[in-house]
């Protein structure tokens, strides 16, 4: 059984178009991630929700914009793509969503390949 | 603003060695700090997780220790095979309950 997954796996489009990313996971963990990966392979934290309120927001262009329906779901969607939003997108979920002792590991997906033409 | 550094960012070593892998943060104030690895192509696997409170974490050949007042953490894997050919990840839980990650320890590992 996947535990965290994503669709699509890859995704190829156009400068200026708009697509979405989405992420389920089946741990019933209560806390999701977006995570960026460059072209250098560095992860960088985009977002953070626990039971479906934002709780990390870091300096992302409002262009994206995470959703999520219910605690299992965290989607992102990105307006206006760039050639710069090229990268590895990757989502992942723990149990503990707040700092403190006791925080729990992050489960990631496999990542979503976005390539902007 | 924590910083994760990882050294070396890359490693070859022939089968049956040990692997030491070094990661160190600017910020001391972390809750835990959690070691990944990371095949191409792939998503990342947690490995070990060490909380705050503790000096090490050992889960059969990996063992990771962690001293928070120096800033560092090192990733020892016994008796390396190919098989472990991936790129290792740390990454600390900062006070805003963020993960910072190291830029990764690409290992090859040869039969």
């Amino acid at each position: 059984d996947t535990a965290v997954s994503q669709t699509p796996k890859y995704l190829v489009t156009q400068m200026g178009n708009d697509k979405s990313i989405k992420c389920e996971q089946n741990l019933g963990h209560d806390t999701m991630y977006w995570y960026k990966q460059d072209s250098k392979k560095f992860l960088k934290i985009m977002f953070s929700y626990n039971n479906k309120e934002l709780i990390i927001n870091e300096t992302v262009p409002n262009r994206f914009s995470p959703k999520s329906p219910d605690k299992a779901h965290l989607n992102l969607h990105i307006n206006s793509l760039e050639l710069g939003d090229s990268a590895v997108y990757f989502c992942a979920s723990s149990h503990a969503g707040l700092a403190g002792e006791g925080a729990d590991t992050q489960y990631f997906g496999p990542g979503t390949r976005l390539t902007v033409l | 603003k924590q910083e994760v550094t990882q050294i070396p960012a890359a490693l070859s070593v022939p089968e049956g060695e040990n692997l030491v892998l070094n990661c160190s943060f600017t910020d001391s104030a972390i809750y835990n700090l959690q070691w990944f690895r990371q095949d191409p192509g792939k998503g990342l696997t947690s490995l070990l997780l060490i909380q705050s409170s503790q000096r090490e974490q050992t889960s059969g050949r990996l063992n990771a220790s962690l001293d928070k007042s120096s800033g560092r953490s090192t990733l020892y894997i016994a008796a390396s095979q190919p098989g472990d050919s991936a790129t290792y990840l740390c990454a600390a839980l900062d006070s805003w309950g963020k993960l910072q990650f190291g830029a990764g320890t690409q290992v090859v590992v040869t039969p």
